[in-house]
Protein backbone atom coordinates (compact mmCIF):
# COMPACT_ATOMS: atom_id res chain seq x y z
CA UNK A 1 0.00 0.00 0.00
CA UNK A 2 1.12 3.72 -0.69
CA UNK A 3 1.32 5.44 2.74
CA UNK A 4 1.02 9.36 2.92
CA UNK A 5 3.26 11.00 5.71
CA UNK A 6 1.75 14.61 6.77
CA UNK A 7 4.13 17.09 8.09
CA UNK A 8 3.17 18.71 10.88
CA UNK A 9 0.34 17.03 12.45
CA UNK A 10 -0.45 19.45 14.54
CA UNK A 11 -0.69 23.14 13.90
CA UNK A 12 -1.04 26.07 16.16
CA UNK A 13 -2.30 29.09 14.14
CA UNK A 14 -4.04 32.50 14.36
CA UNK A 15 -6.63 34.11 12.11
CA UNK A 16 -5.13 35.70 9.28
CA UNK A 17 -1.65 33.57 9.14
CA UNK A 18 -0.45 31.33 6.19
CA UNK A 19 -0.71 27.97 6.39
CA UNK A 20 0.82 24.80 4.87
CA UNK A 21 0.69 21.32 5.05
CA UNK A 22 3.11 19.04 3.44
CA UNK A 23 1.75 15.32 2.09
CA UNK A 24 4.38 12.80 1.19
CA UNK A 25 4.15 9.42 -0.59
CA UNK A 26 6.01 6.26 -0.45
CA UNK A 27 5.86 6.07 -4.08
CA UNK A 28 4.62 8.67 -6.98
CA UNK A 29 1.19 9.30 -7.31
CA UNK A 30 1.71 11.75 -10.54
CA UNK A 31 -0.76 14.54 -9.41
CA UNK A 32 -4.00 12.21 -8.16
CA UNK A 33 -3.86 13.09 -4.64
CA UNK A 34 -6.88 14.92 -3.23
CA UNK A 35 -7.03 17.06 0.56
CA UNK A 36 -9.92 16.62 2.80
CA UNK A 37 -11.03 19.24 5.61
CA UNK A 38 -12.66 17.67 8.79
CA UNK A 39 -14.71 19.62 11.65
CA UNK A 40 -15.61 17.69 14.70
CA UNK A 41 -18.41 15.71 14.18
CA UNK A 42 -19.38 16.01 10.60
CA UNK A 43 -17.88 13.75 7.42
CA UNK A 44 -14.88 14.93 5.38
CA UNK A 45 -15.51 17.51 2.97
CA UNK A 46 -13.51 17.70 -0.58
CA UNK A 47 -10.92 21.01 -1.10
CA UNK A 48 -8.40 19.86 -3.80
CA UNK A 49 -8.51 17.29 -6.39
CA UNK A 50 -5.89 16.18 -9.19
CA UNK A 51 -3.24 17.87 -6.70
CA UNK A 52 -4.59 21.15 -7.42
CA UNK A 53 -7.83 21.77 -8.54
CA UNK A 54 -10.11 23.54 -6.62
CA UNK A 55 -13.59 22.04 -5.95
CA UNK A 56 -16.33 23.53 -6.57
CA UNK A 57 -17.58 26.21 -3.93
CA UNK A 58 -14.25 26.23 -1.53
CA UNK A 59 -13.05 29.33 -1.04
CA UNK A 60 -9.88 30.73 -3.12
CA UNK A 61 -7.78 30.60 -0.09
CA UNK A 62 -7.24 27.23 -0.13
CA UNK A 63 -4.54 26.29 -2.93
CA UNK A 64 -2.60 22.86 -3.49
CA UNK A 65 0.58 22.10 -5.50
CA UNK A 66 2.41 19.07 -6.23
CA UNK A 67 3.14 15.68 -7.87
CA UNK A 68 4.81 12.70 -7.66
CA UNK A 69 5.56 12.27 -3.71
CA UNK A 70 5.45 15.60 -2.59
CA UNK A 71 2.12 18.02 -2.21
CA UNK A 72 1.28 20.97 -0.13
CA UNK A 73 -2.40 22.64 0.97
CA UNK A 74 -1.88 25.96 1.60
CA UNK A 75 -4.44 28.43 3.29
CA UNK A 76 -3.74 31.75 2.36
CA UNK A 77 -5.17 33.75 5.06
CA UNK A 78 -6.23 31.55 8.17
CA UNK A 79 -10.45 31.73 8.67
CA UNK A 80 -12.10 31.05 12.32
CA UNK A 81 -13.86 28.38 9.82
CA UNK A 82 -10.77 27.03 8.64
CA UNK A 83 -9.88 24.83 12.41
CA UNK A 84 -10.03 21.86 11.21
CA UNK A 85 -8.18 18.28 10.58
CA UNK A 86 -6.76 18.12 7.19
CA UNK A 87 -5.83 14.55 5.46
CA UNK A 88 -4.71 13.80 2.48
CA UNK A 89 -5.46 11.16 0.20
CA UNK A 90 -4.20 9.25 -2.70
CA UNK A 91 -6.28 8.34 -6.09
CA UNK A 92 -3.56 6.79 -7.95
CA UNK A 93 -3.40 3.02 -6.77
CA UNK A 94 -5.55 0.73 -4.80
CA UNK A 95 -6.55 0.57 -1.59
CA UNK A 96 -6.63 4.16 -1.55
CA UNK A 97 -4.75 5.54 1.38
CA UNK A 98 -5.20 8.74 3.47
CA UNK A 99 -2.64 10.60 5.37
CA UNK A 100 -2.56 10.49 9.25
CA UNK A 101 -4.11 13.77 9.28
CA UNK A 102 -2.98 17.75 10.46
CA UNK A 103 -4.85 19.43 13.15
CA UNK A 104 -5.03 22.79 13.00
CA UNK A 105 -5.84 24.89 15.83
CA UNK A 106 -6.16 28.76 17.32
CA UNK A 107 -2.76 29.60 18.85
CA UNK B 1 -27.90 18.19 -4.89
CA UNK B 2 -26.46 14.67 -4.16
CA UNK B 3 -27.26 13.46 -0.59
CA UNK B 4 -26.29 10.61 1.45
CA UNK B 5 -27.89 8.75 4.20
CA UNK B 6 -25.80 5.95 6.11
CA UNK B 7 -27.66 3.65 8.41
CA UNK B 8 -27.07 0.46 10.56
CA UNK B 9 -28.01 -1.10 13.58
CA UNK B 10 -25.54 1.24 16.03
CA UNK B 11 -24.63 -1.41 18.55
CA UNK B 12 -23.36 -5.14 17.99
CA UNK B 13 -21.57 -8.05 19.24
CA UNK B 14 -18.51 -9.70 17.98
CA UNK B 15 -18.61 -12.39 15.47
CA UNK B 16 -21.90 -10.81 13.84
CA UNK B 17 -22.02 -9.63 10.70
CA UNK B 18 -22.44 -5.75 10.02
CA UNK B 19 -24.69 -4.51 7.82
CA UNK B 20 -25.45 -0.99 6.68
CA UNK B 21 -27.18 0.56 3.76
CA UNK B 22 -26.64 4.25 2.28
CA UNK B 23 -29.72 6.05 0.39
CA UNK B 24 -28.72 7.99 -2.12
CA UNK B 25 -31.07 10.90 -3.34
CA UNK B 26 -30.65 14.04 -5.66
CA UNK B 27 -28.42 11.92 -8.28
CA UNK B 28 -28.10 9.37 -10.14
CA UNK B 29 -25.95 5.96 -9.29
CA UNK B 30 -24.11 6.09 -12.65
CA UNK B 31 -20.59 6.39 -13.37
CA UNK B 32 -19.93 7.34 -10.10
CA UNK B 33 -17.81 4.76 -7.81
CA UNK B 34 -19.76 4.45 -4.24
CA UNK B 35 -17.62 3.96 -1.71
CA UNK B 36 -17.10 2.98 1.95
CA UNK B 37 -14.41 4.72 4.38
CA UNK B 38 -14.63 3.98 8.52
CA UNK B 39 -12.86 6.36 11.32
CA UNK B 40 -12.38 4.64 14.49
CA UNK B 41 -13.17 7.50 17.59
CA UNK B 42 -10.34 9.62 17.43
CA UNK B 43 -8.31 8.63 14.71
CA UNK B 44 -7.97 8.84 10.96
CA UNK B 45 -9.55 7.29 8.04
CA UNK B 46 -9.36 4.29 6.39
CA UNK B 47 -10.68 3.41 2.66
CA UNK B 48 -12.89 0.03 2.54
CA UNK B 49 -13.82 -0.46 -1.16
CA UNK B 50 -16.47 0.81 -3.74
CA UNK B 51 -18.89 -0.58 -5.79
CA UNK B 52 -19.76 0.49 -8.96
CA UNK B 53 -23.06 0.70 -10.95
CA UNK B 54 -21.51 -1.47 -13.78
CA UNK B 55 -21.20 -4.25 -10.88
CA UNK B 56 -17.51 -4.06 -10.60
CA UNK B 57 -15.84 -3.52 -7.20
CA UNK B 58 -12.67 -3.19 -5.28
CA UNK B 59 -12.19 -3.90 -1.36
CA UNK B 60 -8.97 -3.26 0.71
CA UNK B 61 -7.38 -5.75 1.36
CA UNK B 62 -7.24 -6.41 4.58
CA UNK B 63 -10.89 -6.54 4.76
CA UNK B 64 -11.56 -8.39 1.63
CA UNK B 65 -11.75 -11.81 3.07
CA UNK B 66 -14.97 -10.18 5.33
CA UNK B 67 -16.12 -7.86 3.03
CA UNK B 68 -19.11 -7.23 0.67
CA UNK B 69 -20.49 -4.06 -1.25
CA UNK B 70 -23.34 -4.29 -3.27
CA UNK B 71 -25.53 -1.29 -5.75
CA UNK B 72 -29.09 -1.76 -5.84
CA UNK B 73 -30.02 0.50 -8.75
CA UNK B 74 -33.64 0.13 -8.23
CA UNK B 75 -33.51 1.41 -4.55
CA UNK B 76 -30.91 3.83 -5.20
CA UNK B 77 -29.01 2.24 -2.41
CA UNK B 78 -25.97 1.09 -1.28
CA UNK B 79 -25.14 -1.76 1.30
CA UNK B 80 -21.78 -2.88 3.14
CA UNK B 81 -21.42 -6.59 5.03
CA UNK B 82 -19.06 -7.08 6.92
CA UNK B 83 -18.57 -10.63 8.39
CA UNK B 84 -16.74 -11.96 11.83
CA UNK B 85 -16.94 -8.60 13.16
CA UNK B 86 -14.21 -7.48 16.69
CA UNK B 87 -14.13 -4.37 18.69
CA UNK B 88 -11.04 -3.13 16.21
CA UNK B 89 -14.31 -2.77 13.69
CA UNK B 90 -15.97 0.02 16.12
CA UNK B 91 -15.62 3.19 13.37
CA UNK B 92 -17.79 5.37 12.17
CA UNK B 93 -18.61 4.65 8.46
CA UNK B 94 -19.33 6.80 5.81
CA UNK B 95 -20.51 5.88 2.31
CA UNK B 96 -19.21 8.55 -0.44
CA UNK B 97 -19.63 9.30 -4.15
CA UNK B 98 -16.33 8.73 -5.86
CA UNK B 99 -16.15 11.03 -9.10
CA UNK B 100 -15.15 10.07 -12.53
CA UNK B 101 -11.40 11.64 -13.67
CA UNK B 102 -13.68 14.71 -15.35
CA UNK B 103 -15.96 15.77 -11.92
CA UNK B 104 -13.52 15.27 -9.27
CA UNK B 105 -10.67 13.25 -10.42
CA UNK B 106 -11.39 10.18 -8.49
CA UNK B 107 -11.98 11.98 -5.17
CA UNK B 108 -14.68 11.45 -3.01
CA UNK B 109 -16.92 14.21 -3.93
CA UNK B 110 -19.79 13.76 -1.56
CA UNK B 111 -20.25 12.13 1.98
CA UNK B 112 -23.13 11.21 4.25
CA UNK B 113 -23.36 12.16 7.62
CA UNK B 114 -21.59 8.96 8.92
CA UNK B 115 -23.14 6.14 11.34
CA UNK B 116 -21.20 4.78 14.50
CA UNK B 117 -20.68 1.45 15.13
CA UNK B 118 -19.97 -0.17 18.31
CA UNK B 119 -18.52 -3.42 18.42
CA UNK B 120 -18.52 -4.75 22.39
CA UNK B 121 -19.90 -7.63 24.04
Amino acid sequence: DIQLTQSPSFLSASVGDRVTITCRASQGLGNYLAWYQQKPGKAPKLLIYLASTLQSGVPSRFSGSGSGTEFTLTISSLQPEDFAIYYCQQVNTYPRTFGQGTKVEIK
Amino acid sequence: QVQLQESGPGLMKPSETLSLTCTLSGDSMRNYYWSWIRQPPGKGLEWIGYAHYSGISNYNPSLKSRLTLLVDRSKNQLSLNLRSVTAADTAIYYCARGGTYDSSGYSLDSWGPGTLVTVSS
